[in-house]
């Protein structure tokens, strides 16, 4: 069954340190996204890729780095986290651009900097 | 710039009843529609998507958006809510059916027995 996963689900980081969250899709999308969600806001997009090997900032990218090194997996990562970047981080796929919008979401992984 | 107005942050209804969560969005052109899902500790999930033609959609469970470009609205409906409705509901809006989709702040919906 097709489906995007993530990891971890749930994360405790210290300020300053480093975290890597992971997201796998098996939907065979060309596109993948980063978003973070926070009560009031909805969802802001952090970065996007078109397809491997390429990384586009999103609305909120400071702070915040993509990899993308396969079709299947994306990643963000924190190099320097702070309390504000606690949140839950949720991660999609999708094939715009081919006359189809919607996205397909991850679990979410719930970020807590301490 | 696009933009997605859901004027409710929560609605309480009772199992049985009819329910309208409401959905304004601002673009200069018809944008992508879209109503997600999300269930406690969960992601999004799909409801239903409008890219042209007839105005009302149905989606799944028996929930169904109709479209207004007068209004410039997209409202999600339903005859009969159940408890397993209850979960946060969310507008959102792709202007070219590119990569970029921007989502409305969600309404939260309890549905009460």
């Amino acid at each position: 069954e097709a489906a995007v996963t993530q990891s971890p689900r749930n994360k405790v980081a210290v300020t300053g340190g480093k975290v890597t969250l992971s997201c796998n899709q098996t939907n065979n999308h060309n596109n993948m996204y980063w978003y973070r969600q926070d009560t009031g806001h909805g969802l802001r997009l952090i970065h996007y890729s078109y397809g491997a090997g390429s990384t586009e900032k999103g609305d909120i990218p400071d702070g915040y780095k993509a990899s993308r090194p396969s079709q299947e997996n994306f990643s963000l990562i924190l190099e320097l986290a702070t309390p504000s970047q606690t949140s839950v981080y949720f991660c999609a796929s999708g094939d715009a651009g081919q006359g189809r919008a919607e996205q397909f979401f991850g679990p979410g992984t719930r970020l807590t900097v301490l | 710039a696009q933009s997605v107005t859901q004027p409710d942050a929560r609605v309480t209804v009772s199992e049985g009843a009819s329910l309208q969560l409401r959905c304004k969005y601002s673009y200069s052109a018809t944008p992508y529609l879209f109503w997600y899902v999300q269930y406690p500790r969960q992601g999004l999930q799909l409801l239903l998507k409008y890219y042209s033609g007839d105005p009302v959609v149905q989606g799944v469970n028996s929930f169904e958006a109709e479209f207004s470009k007068s209004n410039s609205s997209f409202h999600l409906q339903k005859a009969s809510v159940h408890w397993s409705d209850s979960a946060v509901y969310f507008c959102a809006l792709s202007p070219t059916g590119g990569y970029k989709v921007v989502f409305g702040s969600g309404t939260r919906l309890l549905v009460s027995p």
